[in-house]
């Protein structure tokens, strides 16, 4: 069973950019992850479906400021241009003998 | 527009069970596999359980195996989940998420679970 370990916290600017890490568990690094995004009073929302070679699918209508990256077991999401609305909470996911998510990262845009 | 709606939550006593139900519209229901998620108050996303297209394949969080069961009517465009034995740690938010593969491409708003006496 996959572990997907996130940063409990990220702080940047409005207007400029932050990326967010996640780490798979030895064992696990050619796994695809989702990104999804959690903002304050609303359900969750699909950001990406990101591959092991950095290849990455997105949902509908997210924009481009969001991107994907792989580098062996770590897997990143980049927000350019950040704005507030951007700010919550950052869960990556696979799946393993269920679904898997990882602890959350909270997005604070100062 | 894909849409799920979720509904059937509210305030339960512990041991209490209650029926969760998900709409969906938008979206060819009866190709999609289907899932709950849940998050406790303060804390992150937790994957309840999965069932696929044709209910063939069903999976369970071991944190809800034996107390829960996932069900679908495709002729509905629906999705329920029965939850039994509740406890007070089942005290979440609980969505549901469709998916084609391993990733939950679609949301719902979310129906809130208390269980309290």
């Amino acid at each position: 069973q996959p572990v997907l370990t996130q940063s409990p916290s990220a702080s940047a600017s409005l207007g400029a950019s932050v990326k967010l890490t996640c780490t798979l568990s030895s064992g696990h690094s050619d796994y695809a992850i989702a990104w999804h995004q959690l903002q304050p009073e609303k359900g969750p929302r699909y950001l990406m479906r990101l591959n092991s070679d950095g290849s990455h699918t997105k949902g509908d209508g997210i924009p481009d400021r969001f991107s994907g990256s792989s580098s062996g077991a770590e897997r990143y999401l980049t927000i350019s241009s950040l704005q507030s609305e951007d700010e919550g909470d950052y869960y990556c996911q696979t799946w393993g003998t269920g679904g898997v998510f990882g602890g959350g990262t909270k997005l604070t845009v100062l | 527009e894909v849409q799920l709606v979720e509904s059937g939550g509210g305030l339960v006593q512990p041991g209490g069970s209650l029926r969760l139900s998900c709409a969906a519209s938008g979206l060819t229901f009866s190709s999609y596999s289907m899932n709950w998620v849940r998050q406790a108050p303060g804390k992150g996303l937790e994957w309840v359980s999965y069932i696929s297209s044709s209910s063939s394949t069903i999976y369970y969080g071991d944190s809800v195996k034996g107390r829960f069961t996932i069900s679908r009517d495709n002729a509905k465009n629906s999705l329920y989940l029965q939850m039994n034995s509740l406890r007070a740690e089942d005290t979440a938010i609980y969505y549901c998420a469709s998916s084609t593969s391993f990733d939950l491409q679609h949301w719902g708003q979310g129906t809130l679970v208390t269980v309290s006496s």
